[in-house]
C-alpha cells in the first residue's frame, strides 16, 4: 500500500524551530518529486516546498524561503522539512505529498498531515 | 505568480443533481491543472490531472475540461459523499505551484 505518514508537529514559540518528517512506503521513494503543502486553520491550500527525487534540486515558496529547508533521506525513505524562525502565520496543518518523476506534476498521494502551532 | 480564482465560493446543489465548478488562471497554464477534493479533517484527494484525466479510482461522475485559463469540474448525480471542498491547482508555471481558494459544495 502506498502511504505517507507525517510526524513532528507540535506547539512552538515564535522564533523557534521544528523538523517535520514524512515516512514513505509502497513506492520507489527515490524516483519521485516530493512536496510539502500547508493549510492554515479554516483556510485553503498553500504549496510550501518541493524536492527532486535525487534531492539535488529544491524549490520554496517566497513565504518560507530562507527559513525552511526541505531534504530527503534515501536510506530511510523519509522526507523532511526543517522550519526555523517560525512565525504565527506558519501555523497550519502540514501535508507531505508525492508528485511525479519530474517537477510539474499533480500530487497523487497525500499524508494525513501534522499540525504546527506557533504561539507564545 | 499565477493566481487561480475559483467560483463560486459556495455552491448549493440538491442530491441527484449536477454541480459545475469553475477555475480561472491569471495566465495560461496549458492543461497542467489538477482538481482535489477535501473533506473535513481529511487530506486532499486528487481527482483530476492534466485538466481532464481522472486519477486512479475516481468514478466517472467526475469530469474535468478546459485549457489555457478556463477550467471546469463537473460532478454528476451528486451523492452525500460528494459534498466537500474542491480546489484547483496549476503546476505549469512554477515555482510556486498555486491553488485556488476552494469551492465549498454544500447540500441544498
Amino acid at each position: 500500500e502506498v502511504q505517507l505518514v507525517e510526524s513532528g508537529g507540535g506547539l512552538v514559540q515564535p522564533g523557534g524551530s521544528l523538523r517535520l518528517s514524512c515516512a514513505a512506503s509502497g513506492f520507489s521513494f527515490n524516483s519521485y518529486v516530493m512536496t510539502w503543502v500547508r493549510q492554515a486553520p479554516g483556510k485553503g491550500l498553500e504549496w510550501v516546498s518541493g524536492i527532486s527525487g535525487s534531492g539535488g534540486t529544491a524549490h520554496y515558496a517566497d513565504s518560507v524561503k530562507g527559513r525552511f529547508t526541505i531534504s530527503r533521506d534515501k536510506s530511510k525513505n523519509t522526507l523532511y522539512l526543517q522550519m526555523n524562525s517560525l512565525r504565527a502565520e506558519d501555523t497550519a496543518v502540514y501535508y507531505c505529498a508525492k508528485e511525479g518523476i519530474w517537477f510539474g506534476s499533480a500530487s497523487d498521494i497525500w499524508g494525513q498531515g501534522t499540525m504546527v502551532t506557533v504561539s507564545s | 505568480e499565477t493566481v487561480m480564482t475559483q467560483s463560486p465560493a459556495t455552491l448549493s446543489v440538491s442530491p441527484g443533481e449536477r454541480a459545475t465548478l469553475s477555475c480561472r488562471a491569471s495566465q495560461s497554464v496549458s492543461s497542467n491543472l489538477a482538481w482535489y477534493q477535501q473533506k473535513p479533517g481529511q487530506a486532499p484527494r486528487l481527482l483530476i490531472y492534466g485538466a481532464s484525466t481522472r486519477a486512479t479510482g475516481v468514478p466517472a461522475k467526475f469530469s474535468g475540461s478546459g485549457s489555457g485559463t478556463e477550467f471546469t469540474l463537473t460532478i454528476s448525480s451528486l451523492q452525500s459523499e460528494d459534498f466537500a471542498v474542491y480546489y484547483c491547482q496549476q503546476y505549469n508555471n512554477w515555482p510556486p505551484y498555486t491553488f485556488g481558494q476552494g469551492t465549498k459544495l454544500e447540500i441544498k
